[in-house]
């Protein structure tokens, strides 16, 4: 059974960067996308972005400028960073796994079939 | 961005009931790209349906995922105490992807 587990800062300082990894265990990192989602205190979830295995990525165009994750496969983990932090990054980090699909013979990410059970991360000096 | 409205906000049910959870999405979204999920506090999500209508295989058919266009529906058949919880809806067919705000089946 595959199972993802955040980890990473529960504080970090207003305009510095904030890291964090989701280690990946039971399964294979071939074949999936991997995401990063996060919930603000009060507010609803919001797609941060994914890297397939083959190290494809894809970013909200609303974080894409402070945005990188990446993927180490023989690792078995994949990381989220964002720069420049603000109180507006406080929230709960989640990281998924998306299962890959055809679309008329074309693959694509499908829905995310496995998360971890998240990651408060606090912005605040 | 494609928004996904979800209502209402709050449901209050007794277990054996029937729910109807609503997702609307401010453009059309194609069928495939519809996913729904299962939040409980301090839980990781659980993918509950994909593709508007397809179950996973752990999933108990009493969750049943329907619509097409801008509407999409989250029916509950017989909802057992497991089942309350908070639902929200997904759409992965257009970049950004987007999550609806959520609704919450409480006990009555």
């Amino acid at each position: 059974q595959v199972e993802l587990r955040e980890s990473g800062p529960g504080l970090v300082k207003p305009s510095e960067t904030l890291s964090l990894t989701c280690a990946v265990s039971g399964g294979s990192i071939s074949h999936y996308y991997w995401s990063w989602i996060r919930q603000p205190p009060g507010k609803g979830l919001e797609w941060i972005g994914y890297i397939y295995y083959t190290g494809s990525t894809n970013y909200n165009p609303s974080l894409k400028s402070r945005v990188t994750i990446s993927l180490d496969a023989p690792r078995h983990h994949f990381s989220l960073i964002v720069t420049s932090v603000t109180a507006a990054d406080t929230a709960v980090y989640y990281c998924a796994r998306v299962k890959e699909a055809y679309y008329d013979g074309v693959i694509g990410p499908e829905a995310a079939d496995v998360w971890g059970k998240g990651i408060t991360v606090t912005v605040s000096s | 961005e494609i928004v996904l409205t979800q209502s209402p906000g709050t449901l209050s049910l007794s277990p054996g009931e029937r729910v109807t959870l609503s997702c609307r999405a401010s453009q059309i979204v194609n069928t495939m790209y519809i996913a729904w999920y299962q939040h409980k506090p301090g839980q990781a999500p659980r993918l509950l349906i994909f593709g508007s209508s397809r179950r996973p295989t752990d999933i108990p058919d009493r969750f049943i995922g329907s619509g097409s266009g801008t509407d999409f529906t989250l029916t509950i058949d017989r909802l057992e105490p497991e089942d309350f919880a908070l639902y929200y809806c997904q759409q992965y067919g257009s970049s950004p992807w987007t999550f609806g705000r959520g609704t919450k089946v409480e006990i009555k």
